[in-house]
């Protein structure tokens, strides 16, 4: 069984632009969650997707939005592009939500921001 | 809002050794899951070791076993025989059984673990 596959593993972008990231999670699972990890900040929980309804989100601004498809498919986009949102953005995806049920992660996506 | 602390950021084993890595946390929470997780340089993050914080046995998983002390909100991290392959960042994290922000892992800073030839 394929694990979770994200894409680009790596993107270079300059500042104002935008951004989207893809996140396709393991075959029958429903829930989608995103991570930002910086060395400044560590790891912080973004947002959590399940049938296509955002269910929890983390303290971002605005300009991180995203979505997810009939398919389980999720993208996670970022307008106005700033330096500081140079990371590796993490995808995991679970059967359901709920916390009985484990998280399995993609390899990420390495954002730099020039 | 709970707290993971790894005090330990680096630690280093020989090959075949024991090594125990450390991380405590804070909640007023009674239920509520807790888990190690490994990141090599792949970046991948992969599941070590889950525990159930209303279960008093410690999970074990072939080398990799746990002390959760939930009084002293205590979770350590022992790899047994240990080999070149768990040379990795160790992060662990806190997931609440509390329904609608049961989706989100809090973690801890990491432990880079070094293995010795």
């Amino acid at each position: 069984k394929a694990g979770v596959t994200q894409t680009p593993r790596y993107l270079i972008k300059t500042r104002g632009q935008q951004v989207t990231l893809s996140c396709s999670p393991i075959s029958g699972h429903r829930s989608v969650s995103w991570y930002q990890q910086t060395p400044g900040q560590g790891l912080q929980f973004l947002f959590e997707y399940f049938s296509e309804t955002q269910r929890n989100k983390g303290n971002f601004p605005g300009r991180f939005s995203g979505r997810q498809f009939s398919n389980s498919r999720s993208e996670m986009n970022v307008s106005t592009l700033e330096l500081g949102d140079s990371a590796l953005y993490l995808c995991a995806s679970s059967l359901v939500p709920g916390a009985q049920n484990i998280q399995y992660f993609g390899a990420g996506t390495r954002l730099s921001v020039l | 809002a709970q707290t993971v602390t790894q005090s330990q950021p680096e630690m280093s084993v020989q090959e075949a050794e024991t090594v125990t890595l450390s991380c405590t946390y804070d909640t007023s929470e009674s239920d509520y899951y807790l888990f190690w997780y490994k990141q090599p340089p792949s970046r991948q993050m992969i599941l070590v070791i889950r525990q159930e914080a209303y279960k008093q046995q410690n999970a074990t998983e072939n080398r990799f076993s746990v002390n959760f002390q939930k009084a002293a909100k205590s979770f350590s991290l022992k790899i047994s025989d240990s080999q070149l392959g768990d040379a990795a960042m160790y992060f662990c994290a806190y997931r609440s059984a509390v329904s609608g922000t049961a989706s989100k892992l809090t973690f801890g800073t990491g432990t880079r673990l070094q293995v010795m030839l």
